[in-house]
């Protein structure tokens, strides 16, 4: 069974750095062509994804989001931590993590930040 | 980047009715595309994967087709459960991209 779960701050405040982290059971990620993405979804609005990494360690990120985002996975501890750096109020939003086998199979719950002062 | 346009944004229908969602691609994307449903407070779910394939416990009545930029997911009638938003995702080219959703509502 297949389960993932997002953890960091609920709320942060502009210019800060978020880290938030991706706790997963079920699978590996050693394995080269399974990955784990972020996706976030401001309040009432669409998905829009943000990154991702591969059991090979190769990593994507959002074009326009690319200069403030890092990926990042300890397989060990079965965790993917996702950073993103000079937070705005736009960016708050649920973020969930979620299992690409070859589509977002799996989801996290999802963890709400909000971005203020 | 490949955007994904949906169509209605908001579709009002009742139980037993037929639903038709439409998702067109700025390019041709095969048939590299799903179909999430979601509800509100809860995340995203996958039901059809690769344009057509539905995904592990996904009833029949959800089926999908389409190939090169245009997609449609079909309900063939509506459950009181299925009234929620709808978002498809390509898989083709980098950046993954999602469309920006149709809400099918209760008429």
């Amino acid at each position: 069974q297949i389960t993932l779960k997002e953890s960091g701050p609920t709320l942060v405040k502009p210019t800060e750095t978020l880290t938030l982290t991706c706790t997963f059971s079920g699978f590996s990620l050693s394995t080269s062509r399974l990955g784990v993405g972020w996706i976030r979804q401001p309040p009432g609005k669409a998905l829009e994804w943000l990154a991702l990494i591969y059991g090979d360690d190769d990593r994507r990120l959002s074009p326009t989001l690319k200069n403030s985002l890092a990926i990042t996975k300890d397989t060990s501890k079965n965790q993917v931590v996702l950073t993103m750096t000079n937070m705005d109020s736009v960016d708050t939003g649920t973020y969930y993590c979620a299992y690409l086998g070859r589509y977002f199979d799996y989801w996290g719950q999802g963890t709400l930040v909000s971005v203020s002062s | 980047e490949i955007v994904l346009t949906q169509s209605p944004a908001t579709l009002s229908l009742s139980p037993g009715e037929r639903a038709t969602l439409s998702c067109r691609a700025s390019q041709t994307i095969s048939r590299f595309l799903a179909w999430y449903q979601q509800k509100p407070g809860q995340a995203p779910r996958l039901l059809i994967y690769d344009a057509s394939n539905r995904a592990t416990g996904i009833p029949a009545r959800f089926s999908g087709s389409g190939s090169g930029t245009d997609f449609t997911l079909t309900i063939s009638s509506l459950e009181p459960e299925d009234f929620a938003v709808y978002y498809c995702q390509q898989r083709s080219n980098w950046p993954l991209s999602f469309g920006q959703g149709t809400k099918l509502e209760i008429k």
